[in-house]
């Protein structure tokens, strides 16, 4: 069935340095991928998406790549901060008006 | 987004009650969708509501039923609930552009006692 997994669950990183999240995914049909940002006792924001037209978008800090051939697609932070730190969703849906499926989450720490 | 709304912000049931949760669009969106995130999950889709009929729906039982009104706002109700269906119950809105994206209400916290 549809299914994203999500890796890491955790990850810990220095202010400053780069953070990258990994997500495949297994149906075929998915052609739209958004990354949500969830603090705590808060709603999912979304932060970037793709669809599977293009390989790479990027938005100042925040950049994400998509493989299609493989099925999977990257998240990346650079120059993180402490307000960066929360947890991440990815998801992938046949587009942006279906049905979601999220993978499991990465919670990121920026440690000051 | 802020202009998806959610009500009750939380909620307390007890095993076996029903319960109804509300969700109002964001300004121009007239398709909602349901969300069950359970602690430290990430959000598992209920079902779709557009033109007032349900249009997708995910692995839920028939005790998850929803409603979508004339004025593309939604209610979610689950019957015979158990200690499992506690979760943070989100909706998402969207408009039938293709490029635009779902944006998701703050979240009803329903807790079953």
């Amino acid at each position: 069935g549809e299914n994203v997994e999500q890796h890491p669950s955790t990850l810990s990183v220095q202010e400053g340095d780069s953070a990258v999240i990994k997500c495949t995914y297994s149906d075929s049909a998915s052609n739209y991928f958004p990354w949500y940002k969830q603090e705590l006792g808060k709603r999912p924001q979304l932060i970037i998406d793709i669809r599977s037209n293009v390989g790479e978008k990027k938005d100042q800090r925040i950049a994400v790549t998509l493989n299609k051939t493989a099925k999977h697609f990257s998240l990346h932070i650079t120059e993180t901060q402490p307000e960066d730190s929360a947890v991440y969703f990815c998801a992938g849906a046949m587009d942006s008006s279906y049905k979601l499926i999220f993978g499991s989450g990465t919670r990121l720490l920026v440690r000051p | 987004d802020a202009g998806v709304t959610q009500s009750p912000t939380h909620l307390i049931k007890t095993r076996g009650q029903q319960v109804t949760l509300r969700c109002s669009p964001k300004s121009g969106h007239d398709t909602v969708s349901w969300y069950q995130q359970a602690l430290g999950q990430g959000p598992q889709f209920i079902f779709q509501y557009y033109e007032e009929e349900e249009r997708q729906r995910g692995n839920f039982p028939d005790r998850f039923s929803g409603h979508q009104f004339p004025n593309y706002s939604s209610e979610l109700n689950v019957n015979a609930l158990l200690l499992g269906d506690s979760a943070l119950y989100l909706c998402a809105t969207y408009t039938g552009s293709g490029t635009d994206t779902q944006y998701f209400g703050p979240g009803t916290r329903l807790t079953v006692l």
